[in-house]
């Protein structure tokens, strides 16, 4: 049963960098396969999906969100990472990470519980 | 378009069956999946591809297709299915990007 978990500070400033850290446990990235994905929710709003990486590396992101968003993949840690720059208030959201698979199905099918970020002074 | 469209709410008595649809561009192309969110939870992928459902799903969940039409069926809704709904599905721009429906309020009567 794969699993992933979230971390990383709950509370950023407005215009630093949001840093979360999804780990994977239950399946290796490096299997291929799958999309290790990003999946913010704003607070009583709908889903929004911030990117994906696969295990090689490529990556795929949000166009509204694009000129902010870095993620990337560390698979000897079977983890992968989220940085966000310039943050202001309307970037306070639950963010989930989870994976992806992509093709003519497209569907996250394990996804982590979720960890509030707050962008406050 | 990038964009999927699904009704704000809908209701249903229990134990009959609702219907909770999601349109876009590029349902044309591509199979939508949906998910289940309970308050305060992570959402649950109940349905992907053609018409699957993970490993514990009840069968009760069921999904399909039209043009540019995504449709989950919920027959014998029970009150435990009252949820949000999201659907979700690529891009229709052809690049691995995703997009998710606006969520639909289920109530179960």
């Amino acid at each position: 049963q794969v699993q992933l978990q979230e971390s990383g500070p709950g509370l950023v400033k407005p215009s630093q960098t949001l840093s979360l850290t999804c780990t994977v446990s239950g399946g290796s990235i490096s299997s291929g396969g799958y999309y290790w994905s990003w999946i913010r929710q704003h607070p009583g709003k709908g889903l929004e999906w911030i990117g994906y990486i696969y295990y090689s590396g490529s990556t795929y992101y949000n166009p509204s969100l694009k000129s902010r968003v870095t993620i990337s993949v560390d698979t000897s840690k079977n983890q992968f990472s989220l940085k966000l720059s310039s943050v202001t208030a309307a970037d306070t959201a639950v963010y989930y990470c989870a994976r992806g698979y992509s093709g003519y199905d497209y569907y996250f099918d394990y996804w982590g519980q979720g960890t509030l970020v707050t962008v406050s002074s | 378009s990038s964009e999927l469209t699904q009704d704000p709410a809908v209701s249903v008595a229990l134990g009959q069956t609702v219907r909770i649809t999601c349109q876009g561009d590029s349902l044309r192309s591509y199979y939508a999946s949906w998910y289940q969110q309970k308050p305060g939870q992570a959402p649950v992928l109940v349905i992907y591809g053609k018409n699957n459902r993970p490993s514990g799903i009840p069968d009760r969940f069921s999904g399909s297709s039209s043009g540019n039409t995504a449709s989950l069926t919920i027959t014998g809704a029970q009150a435990e299915d009252e949820a949000d709904y999201y659907c979700n599905s690529r891009d229709s721009s052809g690049n691995h990007l995703g997009v998710f429906g606006g969520g639909t309020k289920l109530t179960v009567l």
